[in-house]
């Protein structure tokens, strides 16, 4: 176990909604990254928190966004759902920039209908 | 463009046997290149983390291997168990925005059968 927990395990939506993933980071983490990973794909980077300020994003559009708190915990939000966002998101915490090890947690499996 | 690309996209191998696994990347400026092991829906575990400067770790019975000259890196899975079908993901870090960007291939899908 890595010690970094999302919530909820699985999801599903209808095209057009909205949602909203979470993430606790491994304690004492400043630093929360978010992957999309598609079936038999490797994780895209959508974006990169820390200190609770945007750090960096990937190429994903601003419907994706997001949130870390003073805990250092995270959400993603994805607006107006589209079937291709049906994908693995997955969160990974370290302590700084990912020039230190990055910690995933196990991941939210979101099905899009 | 920065690219890893990792072969082959998968491989069956019987228990008790070795394989390698490769990963040649053409992102530059180069960081670290990290491999990783990712069970079926679940997130990814570390295996072993490189710099320029390493060109082989060991984690138990996986070692990695790295040649910063041609950009090529190699996981290598002695006595493999059952346990080892996994997918293997090989991440480099680095880029133009190297302040935070890692580039994760595809991954290798292995399936160990008894």
């Amino acid at each position: 176990e890595t010690g970094v927990t999302q919530s909820p395990t699985h999801l599903i939506k209808t095209r057009g909604q909205q949602v909203t993933l979470r993430c606790s980071s491994q304690s004492g983490h400043n630093t929360v990254s978010w992957y999309q990973q598609a079936l038999g794909q490797g994780p895209q980077f959508i974006f990169q928190y820390y200190r609770e300020e945007e750090n960096g994003r990937g190429n994903f559009p601003p419907r994706f966004s997001g949130l870390q708190f003073p805990n250092y915990s995270s959400e993603l939000n994805v607006n107006a759902l589209e079937l291709d966002d049906s994908a693995l998101y997955l969160c990974a915490s370290s302590l700084g920039t990912p020039e230190y090890e990055q910690y995933f947690g196990p991941g939210t499996r979101l099905t899009v209908t | 463009k920065n690219q890893v690309e990792q072969s082959p996209q998968s491989l069956i191998i019987l228990e008790g046997k070795n394989c390698t696994l490769q990963c040649n990347y053409t992102v530059s400026p180069f960081s670290n290149l990290r491999w990783y092991k990712q069970d079926t829906g679940r997130g990814p575990v570390s295996l072993t983390i490189m710099t320029f400067s390493e060109n082989t770790k060991s984690n138990g019975r996986y070692t990695a291997t790295l040649d910063a000259d041609t950009k090529q890196s190699s996981l290598h899975i002695t006595a493999s168990q059952l346990s080892d079908s996994a997918s293997y993901i090989c991440v480099v870090r680095g880029g133009m925005d190297s302040s935070y960007k890692l580039i994760f291939g595809s991954g290798t899908r292995l399936l160990v059968r008894p």
